[in-house]
């Protein structure tokens, strides 16, 4: 079975820290991965996605097929980057329209 | 029109009543998608619309009956419910087919109580 886990529930750090949430998955075809982020009282979001390559809010994260994971990374945090942070896994074998969220990671900036 | 919207907000319910979610976009998608949301946990899918047809129904009890009128609107009527049913209820729709970005636009969810 697909799965998609997070194994950070909380990761606290500083302002200006290198940040890391660690995302891994279980996915028996070629997946597409994706980071969604949730900030307080907003609507769940797109952060990126692995086919794009690209950096977001200085976020970026790797697909990296040998050891199954899908890191999200920023060099320097900052306090507006706090919310919760979901890795999410397309299936194919669905159609593409089936998305496995993984449990996610609050993100936590302190000043 | 970039963005989905729901109706209501915010929805308290009886065990016996019956009510209705809405949800709307009109970013020319066609597939279209109900979640629940438990708090502190990540969305599990409820249904998917795909070209206003019901192509995965992810088991859910039939006190929830989606619907999908046309490609901008998809309901979820409600009926008997539980109250471990309260969540927040997210509708999210997206491109269809294997060589769309499989990007899902969520809309800001209903937050309901069964009381």
């Amino acid at each position: 079975a697909q799965r998609v886990t997070q194994p950070e529930k909380l990761l606290s750090v500083f302002k200006g820290a290198p940040v890391e949430l660690k995302c891994n998955y279980s996915y028996s075809g070629s997946p597409e991965l994706f980071w969604y982020v949730q900030y307080s009282r907003q609507r769940l979001q797109l952060l990126l996605r692995h086919i794009s390559r690209e950096s977001i809010k200085g976020f970026t994260a790797d697909l990296n097929k040998g050891e199954t994971s899908f890191h999200l990374k920023k060099p320097f945090a900052q306090e507006e980057d706090s919310a919760m942070y979901y890795c999410a896994l397309r299936q194919r074998d669905t159609g593409f329209q089936k998305l496995v969220f993984g449990t996610g990671t609050r993100l936590l900036v302190s000043p | 029109d970039t963005e989905v919207t729901q109706t209501p907000k915010h929805l308290v319910m009886g065990m016996t009543n019956k009510k209705s979610l809405k949800c709307e976009q009109h970013m020319g998608h066609r597939a279209m998608y109900w979640y629940k949301q438990k708090a502190k946990k990540p969305p599990e899918l409820m249904f998917v619309y795909s070209y206003e047809k019901l192509s995965i129904n992810e088991s859910v009890p039939s006190r929830f009956s989606p619907e999908c009128p046309n490609s901008s609107l998809l309901n979820l009527h409600l009926h008997a419910l539980q109250p471990e049913d309260s969540a927040l209820y997210l509708c999210a729709s997206s491109q269809q087919g294997s060589g769309s970005s499989g990007t899902q636009y969520f809309g800001p969810g209903t937050r309901l109580t069964v009381l």
